[in-house]
Formats: C-alpha cells, sequence, structure tokens
C-alpha cells in the first residue's frame, strides 16, 4: 500500500531565507515520488520527479528534493524563497504501473517580505 | 499549446439534478484521471482510464460515473450530485513514463 504524510500543514518563511517541505512515504514497492505546486485558482504544476536515478532531483524554479531510502522522506527544498513561491505544495507518490496516485494533504507555504 | 481543459470551471447545482463535466486533452494521451480537492485532504483519486473504453476505480468511485469513447476526452459523470460531492474536480493525463499534466480545475457546489 501507498501513503504519503506531509508533516506540515503550514510553513511561513522570510523572503531570502531557505525552504524545508518536509515528506515521507510508505510503499511496497520501490516508488515514483513528485513533487507538485499549485497556486490559487490554477492546476498543479510538476516541481519535480523521482524515479530511481540520481537521488538528489533538481526541478523548476531553484526547488530540489532528495530521495532517501532509509528514512523513506523525500524533503522539498530552496535556498532561498521568492514571494512567487507562496503557494500549496503536494508530495505524491504513484505505484509501479503509474496508474494512481497517492497525494499527500499539502502543505500551504507563506513567504514574508 | 498542450493542455488539458474542463468545463465548467465553476458550477452550482442542486441535489439529484444530473450533471457533466467535461475533460479534453491535446497531447494524445492514453492515461487520463479525476481527482477531487477537500481541505485537509490533498487529492483523492475518483477514476482512471489507461486507454479507450478502459476505466478502473480509484480511492473515492462512489456517486460517481465516467466513459471513455475517444482518446482525447474523458468526462466525469454525477447521475445525483449531494452535497458532499461538492467539491474542486481535478482532470490530468499522462503520456508514457511522464508525469502528470493537470487542468485548471472545477469547482463544484451541491445544494
Amino acid at each position: 500500500a501507498q501513503s504519503v504524510t506531509q508533516l506540515d500543514s503550514h510553513v511561513s518563511v522570510s523572503e531570502g531565507t531557505p525552504v524545508l517541505l518536509r515528506c515521507n512515504y510508505s510503499s511496497s514497492y520501490s516508488p515514483s515520488l513528485f513533487w507538485y505546486v499549485q497556486h490559487p485558482n490554477k492546476g498543479l504544476q510538476l516541481l519535480l520527479k523521482y524515479t530511481s536515478a540520481a537521488t538528489l532531483v533538481k526541478g523548476i524554479n531553484g526547488f530540489e528534493a532528495e530521495f532517501k531510502k532509509s528514512e523513506t522522506s523525500f524533503h522539498l527544498t530552496k535556498p532561498s524563497a521568492h514571494m512567487s513561491d507562496a503557494a500549496e505544495y503536494f508530495c505524491v507518490v504513484s505505484e509501479p504501473t503509474g496508474n494512481q496516485f497517492y497525494f499527500g494533504t499539502g502543505t500551504s507555504l507563506t513567504v514574508i517580505p | 499549446e498542450a493542455q488539458v481543459t474542463q468545463n465548467p470551471r465553476y458550477l452550482i447545482t442542486v441535489t439529484g439534478k444530473k450533471l457533466t463535466v467535461t475533460c479534453s486533452q491535446n497531447m494524445n494521451h492514453e492515461y487520463m484521471s479525476w481527482y477531487r480537492q477537500d481541505p485537509g485532504l490533498g487529492l483523492r483519486q475518483i477514476y482512471y482510464s489507461m486507454n479507450v473504453e478502459v476505466t478502473d476505480k480509484g480511492d473515492v468511485p462512489e456517486g460517481y460515473k465516467v466513459s471513455r469513447k475517444e482518446k482525447r476526452n474523458f468526462p466525469l459523470i454525477l447521475e445525483s450530485p449531494s452535497p458532499n460531492q461538492t467539491s474542486l474536480y481535478f482532470c490530468a493525463s499522462r503520456g508514457n513514463s511522464s508525469p502528470l499534466h493537470f487542468g485548471n480545475g472545477t469547482r463544484l457546489t451541491v445544494t
């Protein structure tokens, strides 16, 4: 069975400081993992994906995530937050066939000027 | 432009009145799926389709129907909507080994 836990429902950072959004997963198989971002009144946009290649994955807009199998984690980071990063972020796991996707409950990121 | 298009963006209806939310993609993707998003619950998969005439239940299929008569279209049908189906709905598609592409969502209110 697959599941995703996003450890923080809300994160608030100051502009220019690092961002850390935490995600733990549970999977019976070697998972595919994703981070998506949702801006207000918009659909979800892919930030990055892990599919068993390099454990450090770089995405768009300066985001990256590290797959740690021993910790079953896939935390999202960014060195310096920008005002435009304020949004809802979802960690997602899919089972091997890629037909079913399991979403975390989301983390709302606020960036303070 | 590659996109997933949902219509309508907003819909208010009454209990029991059948409705359809349309979804169309122009990327020739075989896989399409529907999700509902509720506060504190994230997105939950309703139905998915791996190809024309092939559909399967996701985690929360009760009260919903889908059809896949053509590759590009995957409508979501609520035969008898109820207030607990008030939600934000997303359609998504993907090609082989590619991530999901999402539509902009349909906000449904059932009174």
